[in-house]
Parts: structure tokens; sequence; C-alpha cells
């Protein structure tokens, strides 16, 4: 995989429930792996950076694993709210330098 | 903590008119910022990292002349889109990197640009 791939490019989720999405990316020169949650007409938030295979992070009812050596990272919501509605942006990055390069996004939509 | 604005929000200009677009970071010292390009529907795409007191860097297919950059403080990143076209219309936004979470990029809300 040369790009950032994410699936599904939008998904519907009825509240309370828990939902879950990729993001693959390519495998060799990995230095780190960054989710961001994006609602509209707002900053970007990030919400984890990951760099080690099998990391595992959690914020509030969101967490994230990575497999650095197939080149995927999970993002799951549990309990879904409908504030939980936003694209998720996940970006690679091969060095410390900082260039990210996204995905085009998972739009999740929490619906009452 | 780490609040990044850009200004303006929205701008509307004539082709062959310049436009300028300020990235502040408000509460961190920002020695990198990043200017993104965001065309519909696709994925946001790096046009140039900048740092503090020395020229940008262009990725490859931006054009430095048309896009100047400008990191003259470690709170402050100006990009000016020079001699407008409609094909540059888009979804510009800006990223900074503070120097106490090297990996942590904070974006601004972005600049939607229309050029008629």
């Amino acid at each position: 995989i040369l790009n950032v791939e994410q699936s599904p490019q939008s998904l519907h989720v009825q509240e309370g429930d828990s939902t879950n999405f990729t993001c693959s990316f390519p495998s060799s020169n990995f230095y780190a792996l960054h989710w961001y949650r994006w609602e509209t007409a707002k900053s970007p938030e990030a919400l984890f950076v990951m760099t080690l295979n099998g990391d595992e992070k959690k914020k509030g009812r969101i967490s994230a694993t990575l497999n650095t050596k197939e080149g995927y990272s999970y993002l799951y919501i549990k309990g879904s709210q409908p504030e939980d509605s936003a694209t998720y942006l996940c970006a690679f990055s091969a060095d410390s330098w900082g260039k990210l390069q996204f995905g085009a996004g998972t739009q999740v939509v929490v619906t009452p | 903590g780490a609040v990044v604005s850009q200004h303006p929000s929205r701008v509307i200009c004539k082709s062959g008119t310049s436009v300028k677009i300020e990235c502040r970071s408000l509460d961190f010292q920002a020695t990198t910022m990043f200017w993104y390009r965001q065309f519909p529907k696709q994925s946001l795409m790096l046009m140039a990292t900048s740092n503090e007191g020395s020229k940008a860097t262009y990725e490859q297919g931006v054009e430095k002349d048309k896009f100047l950059i400008n990191h003259a403080s470690l709170t402050l990143s100006t990009l000016t889109v020079t001699s407008a076209h409609p094909e540059d219309s888009s979804f510009y936004i800006c990223s900074a990197r503070s120097g106490t979470s090297r990996q942590t990029q904070y974006f601004g809300p972005g600049t939607r640009l229309l050029v008629l």
C-alpha cells in the first residue's frame, strides 16, 4: 500500500451502538500514525499519536489499535453518541519531520 | 491549550489578485508549521513545511512562486496565493507543531478560497 486508505468512506450508527473503522497505511518506513476527529467548521482535533506496533490508546469512549507490520489501525467508538458525529482522519508519517500523509476520512453520523 | 487560529475563514477574490492567509499558534510556540490543501472529496494534501526564520520546503508539484510562505515568528505563518486563478479555489488549512510535543500537529479551522 503506497497511500493511506480509510474505510468505509461513511457510516451511519444508531445512538448507543458501537462501531469501528479502518486505516491502512504503508507498512515500510513507519514512524507514527495519527488519528484526528474533524467536526464541520471546526479545527481537526488530535485524538491519538501511535508509534509502536501493538499500541492501544484510549480517550473516553474512543480507542485505537495499531499494527505496523501489516499496516493498519482500527478506531473504535463505544456506545456512540450524537456528539461523536464527525469525520475521522488518519495520517501516516514516515519520519520525525512531521510530514503527514492523510487518508480521505471516515464520516460518522450518529442518529438518536 | 494548543489552539491554532486561521484568518480569514473564507475569502472570495477576483482572478489575478493575491490573497494572504494567516495562521497563528495562540498559546504555544510553533517552530514548525505546515500548510495543506484539500480539494472536494479528496484528502488533505501537504503543500509545504515552514520552520521559523528559514525558507519553506515545498512538496513536489507545488509552485513556490505562486504560494509564498513566510514564517517570521514562532507564532505566525502566512500563506500568500499570488495571482490567484479559479483553479486555486480550494480549502487551505494550516497546522503547527509544539516544541514540547513534537509529534502532535494542531490544526487551524481552515480557509475556504473562491477565485472568480
